[in-house]
């Protein structure tokens, strides 16, 4: 496979659940993010992890829980979430955190949580 | 704060040609992104402006007013899986060595025949 890849594609979960999202890059780059995507409203970056080290923490909830095991791999762990959660989260890597270094986003994973 | 201001949305012909603006008011600015989303699939990389000017690539160009706060995309010769959400993102530079894409809202183009 090629490019970064996000599973699962939907996920409908209830408020009590605990479930996990998973990103993999085939990039060989080095920053890794997490952005939440709603409707009518503009990306908004929830992590970025650069070499494997948390660098920013964009005010999330501690329900969403990030891991990046290694920097091909980043998984957002998920519990006890509020219906205002549901929304398309996509990951994303780039090369470096650099002004110029183009982010590659993967095809996102739908949540629902009901 | 940030603020980055696209339309909503745009109607256009297959074959036309449709320029698609973006305005913003950052604290900073080391450069901007286009990226095309389809519904339901990834954004994609189209562009990117640092400096002043247009950037062309195809059927595609990006232009950069840095003292306006300005860009818009133009998309010639318009085809039907052009059809799509278009996000303008300026790269912030945040502090350290870290840079954050702030993202407008998109604007869905609809390409008619």
């Amino acid at each position: 496979e090629t490019g970064v890849t996000q599973t699962p594609r939907h996920l409908v979960m209830g408020m009590t659940n605990k479930k996990s999202l998973k990103c993999e890059q085939h990039l060989g780059h080095n920053a890794m993010y997490w952005y939440k995507q709603s409707a009518k409203k503009p990306l908004e970056l929830m992590f970025v992890y650069s070499l494997e080290e948390r660098v920013e923490n964009n005010s999330v909830p501690s329900r969403f829980s990030p891991e990046c095991p290694n920097s091909s791999h980043l998984f957002l762990h998920l519990h006890t979430l509020q219906p205002e959660d549901s929304a398309l989260y996509l990951c994303a890597s780039s090369q470096g955190t650099g002004g110029g270094d183009t982010q590659y986003f993967g095809p996102g994973t739908r949540l629902t949580v009901l | 704060g940030q603020n980055i201001d696209q339309p909503t949305e745009m109607t256009a012909t297959e074959g036309a040609i449709v320029q698609i603006n973006c305005t913003y008011q950052t604290s900073g600015f080391n450069g901007l992104f286009w990226y095309q989303q389809h519904a339901g699939e990834a954004p994609t990389f189209l562009s990117y402006n640092v400096l002043d000017g247009l950037e062309e690539k195809g059927r595609f160009s990006s232009f950069l007013s840095r003292s306006k706060g300005y860009s818009y995309l133009l998309l010639k010769e318009l085809q039907m899986k052009d059809s799509a959400s278009y996000l303008c993102a300026v790269i912030w530079p945040k502090g350290g060595a870290t840079n954050k894409l702030i993202f407008g809202t998109g604007t869905l183009l609809a390409v008619q025949p």
